[in-house]
């Protein structure tokens, strides 16, 4: 089954438009933690973000938040204002305490900003 | 501080052959990871490596097998090489491993292709 679903596969929007990219994940530990990477063309992962399941609490860093609410299983995240240089493909990814360094990724969300 | 270096960046093979990937982790980490990426399975993890020892393997057959040298620096070698095969093998280096869960740092990737 599926750990991690991001069923946003492409979105285009316009420079300086807000977007929200969607992850729902699925385990039954109780202990996990949740992450967002962003991939540019060079194929090299960027950490954005890293979460733990005790922590509810959203953040905003700059134009980046995130929306984790355990009651859905949804680690959400919003960029606002966007800009041509947020184009990438966007994956979430789930890890569980039992497995270490074993991420299980999305399939990514493909996000292109029009100029 | 550098960053994950994996080499070769790209390669052809044919198949029936074999190939070894190497990748240099951020210095003081420990642990190194390898994930698969292709478009139709997305990023799958493969092994993770830490003192030496394999921690966990994901479910890829034993065509594919890695180790971990002292200096932290690991390589992954792929056996009689299969036209799926061909894909991006990103290397990823955390500083620890099993409960405690740290983001990941990826390298940019070797790209195989097996024609």
């Amino acid at each position: 089954a599926q750990k991690v679903t991001q069923a946003q596969t492409e979105i285009s929007v316009v420079e300086k438009e807000d977007v929200t990219l969607d992850c729902v994940y699925e385990t039954r530990d109780t202990t996990y933690y949740l992450f967002w990477y962003k991939q540019p063309p060079s194929g090299e992962l960027v950490f954005l973000i890293r979460r733990n399941s005790f922590d509810e609490q959203n953040e905003i860093s700059g134009r980046y938040s995130w929306n984790f609410q355990k009651s859905t299983s949804s680690f959400n995240f919003t960029i606002t204002a966007s800009q041509v240089v947020d184009s990438a493909v966007y994956f979430c990814a789930l890890s569980e305490v039992h497995t270490g360094n074993q991420f299980y990724f999305g399939t990514g969300t493909s996000l292109t900003v029009i100029p | 501080k550098a960053g994950v270096t994996q080499t070769p960046r790209y390669l052809i093979k044919t198949r029936g052959q074999q190939v070894t990937l190497s990748c240099s982790p951020i210095s003081g980490h420990r642990s190194v990871s390898w994930y698969q990426q292709t478009p139709g399975q997305g990023l799958q993890f493969l092994f993770e490596y830490f003192s030496e020892t394999q921690r966990n393997k994901g479910n890829f057959p034993g065509r594919f097998s890695g180790r971990q040298f002292s200096n932290s620096r690991s390589e992954m070698n792929v056996s009689t090489l299969e036209l799926g095969d061909s894909a991006l093998y990103l290397c990823a280096s955390s500083l620890a491993s099993g409960s405690y869960t740290g983001e990941l740092f990826f390298g940019e990737g070797s790209r195989l292709t097996v024609l």
